[in-house]
């Protein structure tokens, strides 16, 4: 079954400390692999976006990286800020087949980061 | 500006009331698609749409339908909306080959009484 598995759940963290969202993923075979970061009630919106070649995007303070061959993906954020309190979601597109198309979702990681 | 808009933002309706949000996108994006998301449950594919005249169910496409006559809209249709379909519904639209972002929109509160 494709699933889409992040971890943890929810975390909280101080200003100005580092952290890592990780997902791991069963789709086979996929297209690309997204970090997106959605504030509550409004849409998810992009940070990162790898294919199965790459195996690491970055995009200022935050870095993803891919490992195509455990099916492991991670995203990290560096020197938190307040504004970085949010939901990330790890999304990856399916490749062809039953799975053209197709987007399998995590359920996201809630960060909240306080002063 | 690149943006993709959805109509209405806020709708409280009653069971069995049909009804249509519509979403429109003006980046000539072939691929476009409609989420539901639910607390706990994260964000669930409903349809997608490779290109015009063409759709396909997602994760959870019971109790809607979808429609794809123009490049630029997807509208979401309940033919009679139930209570478990309250919740917050995204679209988003991106090139057909996925490698770029795909772009949401605002979203569309639903309340199914």
């Amino acid at each position: 079954k494709n699933q889409v598995e992040q971890s943890p759940q929810s975390l909280i963290i101080l200003e100005g400390k580092n952290c890592t969202l990780q997902c791991n993923y069963t789709v086979s075979p996929f297209s690309n692999l997204r970090w997106y970061k959605q504030d509550t009630g409004r849409g998810p919106v992009s940070l990162t976006i790898m294919t199965f070649s790459e195996n690491t995007k970055s995009n200022g303070r935050y870095t993803a990286t891919l490992d195509a061959d455990t099916k492991q993906s991670s995203l990290h954020i560096t020197a938190s800020q307040l504004s970085d309190s949010a939901s990330y979601i790890c999304v990856v597109t399916g490749d062809r087949g039953s799975t053209l198309g197709r987007l399998y979702f995590g359920r996201g990681t809630q960060l909240t980061v306080w002063p | 500006e690149a943006q993709v808009t959805q109509n209405p933002r806020y709708l409280i309706t009653v069971t069995g009331k049909k009804l249509t949000v519509t979403c429109s996108q003006n980046m000539n994006h072939e691929y476009m698609s409609w989420y539901r998301q639910d607390p706990g449950l994260g964000l669930r594919q409903i349809y997608y749409s490779m290109n015009v005249e063409v759709t396909d169910k997602g994760d959870v496409p019971e109790g809607y339908k979808v429609s794809r006559k123009e490049k630029r809209n997807f509208p979401l249709i309940l033919e009679s909306p139930s209570p478990n379909q309250t919740s917050l519904y995204f679209c988003a639209s991106s090139r057909r080959d996925h490698q770029e972002t795909q772009y949401f929109g605002p979203g569309t509160r639903l309340l199914v009484l």
